[in-house]
């Protein structure tokens, strides 16, 4: 987990608001993703980007929407949209998207939504 | 398009014993594989890795995993297993081109002293 950051650890929300994840990075990676586990279903890839502001959808990008103005930033939202959002969020980061590059991953966040 | 299969959800070995963890992939050009592993509530450690070179890949607390390309596998093993390392195992692959790691379902392991 060192080097990428994710807060808060649980995250508790009312079903109608959005709410926002925090993933930061300190391994100046250039790429960062992030992706939605859930229990039997792996992992699963919302969105990444390969450089400061770009980003691309991943495989369930509907009711998220992301940002990255900064190269250690990637804050991911969750909006109203989105209608199953109680999952365990990963973010992760690696150094350039190659393909020899391994993905390094943050501790991740509860999020319950009732 | 890429994709993983990890056949087990579930594999149980005794403490000690040698154990598998299958993987198979399905991907255009060459493969490149990695095996990853998740404790309770943490995010995914990664094990080790296949680019190229030789089809044994030694990687972290003493796993390895053997690629092969005529069976599209690239399973994980080690020889004697310990009870911490239960855990959930994640491969994942990326083919052609600057693209996001695609995982499996992930397999539990549970070692049983």
């Amino acid at each position: 987990d060192g080097g990428i950051t994710q807060s808060p650890k649980y995250l508790f929300r009312k079903e109608g608001q959005n709410v926002t994840l925090s993933c930061e990075q300190n391994l100046n990676h250039d790429a960062m993703y992030w992706y939605r586990q859930d229990p039997g279903q792996g992992l699963r890839l919302i969105y990444y980007s390969q450089i400061v502001n770009d980003f691309q959808k991943g495989d369930i990008a509907e009711g998220y929407s992301v940002s990255r103005e900064k190269k250690e930033s990637f804050p991911l939202t969750v909006t109203s949209a989105q209608k199953n959002p109680t999952a365990f969020y990963l973010c992760a980061s690696s150094n350039g998207a190659g393909t020899t590059y391994e993905q390094y991953f943050g501790p991740g966040t509860r999020l319950t939504v009732t | 398009a890429q994709s993983v299969a990890q056949p087990e959800d579930q594999v149980n070995v005794a403490e000690g014993n040698p154990l598998t963890v299958k993987c198979t992939y399905s991907v255009s050009g060459n493969p490149y594989l990695f095996w990853y592993v998740q404790y309770p509530n943490r995010g995914l450690q990664f094990l080790l890795k296949y680019i190229t070179g030789d089809n044994l890949v030694k990687g972290s607390y003493g796993f390895e995993a053997e690629f092969n390309k005529s069976q599209t596998s690239f399973h994980l093993k080690k020889p004697s297993a310990l009870v911490s390392d239960s855990a959930l195992y994640f491969c994942a692959v990326r083919g052609r081109g600057n693209t996001p790691l695609v995982f499996g379902k992930g397999t539990r392991l549970s070692v049983i002293a």
